[in-house]
């Protein structure tokens, strides 16, 4: 059974903090995927990645950046947490092919105090 | 740049009828088309697909979807709702970005009640 996995389902974190999101896929996609969801936002794209160590931007990148050193790994970084990062993140992965489904993980509800 | 639109944030229909969730894109080429639910606590799971062909697309769980290229909707529905099915759906598009590659944009989210 496919699965992707995020290291935390709840984190509370207090302004200013640098905070770490991490996400694995079993898989052996190529692509990953960081969205947060907020209510009535539906998912937004924070960043994807297509390859190790490539990344791109996507709709809402602004506080966040991510590393991808290993094709099984993607993290999410906050530099220094602000409140209104307070959302659920949500990891994906999908294989080489865009018309192919994307596979999301539990998700993080993340808590900036 | 693609968009997605679900107009309704709350549909509610009794258990045994049939139901329809709406969606409504834009994008730029050809359009992949998605539908993705999320039940309590869990994260999003892919239901059904539009990339070519057949406009009447099957999935999982007996959900349907009819894509229609001139009103450039994808509405999901199912003959027959059962209460299980109660749960957040999202319609997404993939579209390409700014760097060529595509993405998916998602709906703002529909949450389907199913009354007993």
């Amino acid at each position: 059974d496919v699965k992707v996995t995020q290291s935390s389902r709840y984190l509370v974190k207090r302004t200013g903090e640098k905070v770490f999101l991490e996400c694995v896929q079993d898989m052996d996609h190529e692509n990953m995927f960081w969205y947060r969801q907020d209510p009535g936002l539906g998912l937004r794209l924070i960043y994807f990645s297509y390859d190790v160590k490539m990344k791109e931007k996507g709709d809402i990148p602004e506080g966040y950046s991510v590393s991808r050193e290993k094709k099984e790994r993607f993290s999410l970084i906050l530099e220094s947490a602000s409140t209104n990062q307070t959302s659920m993140y949500l990891c994906a992965s999908r294989d080489s092919n865009s018309y192919n489904e994307q596979f999301f993980g539990p998700g993080t509800r993340l808590t900036v105090l | 740049a693609q968009s997605v639109a679900q107009p309704e944030d709350q549909v509610n229909v009794a258990e045994g009828n049939p139901l329809t969730v709406k969606c409504t894109y834009s994008v730029s080429g050809n359009p992949y088309l998605f539908w993705y639910v999320q039940y309590p606590n869990r994260g999003l799971q892919f239901l059904l697909k539009y990339i070519t062909g057949d406009n009447l697309v099957k999935g999982s769980y007996g959900f349907e979807a009819e894509f229609n290229k001139s009103q450039t909707s994808f509405h999901l529905k199912k003959p027959s709702a059962l209460v299980s099915d109660s749960a957040l759906y999202f319609c997404a598009v993939s579209g390409y970005m700014d760097t060529g590659r595509r993405a998916l944009t998602f709906g703002s989210g529909t949450r389907l009640q199913v009354q007993p």
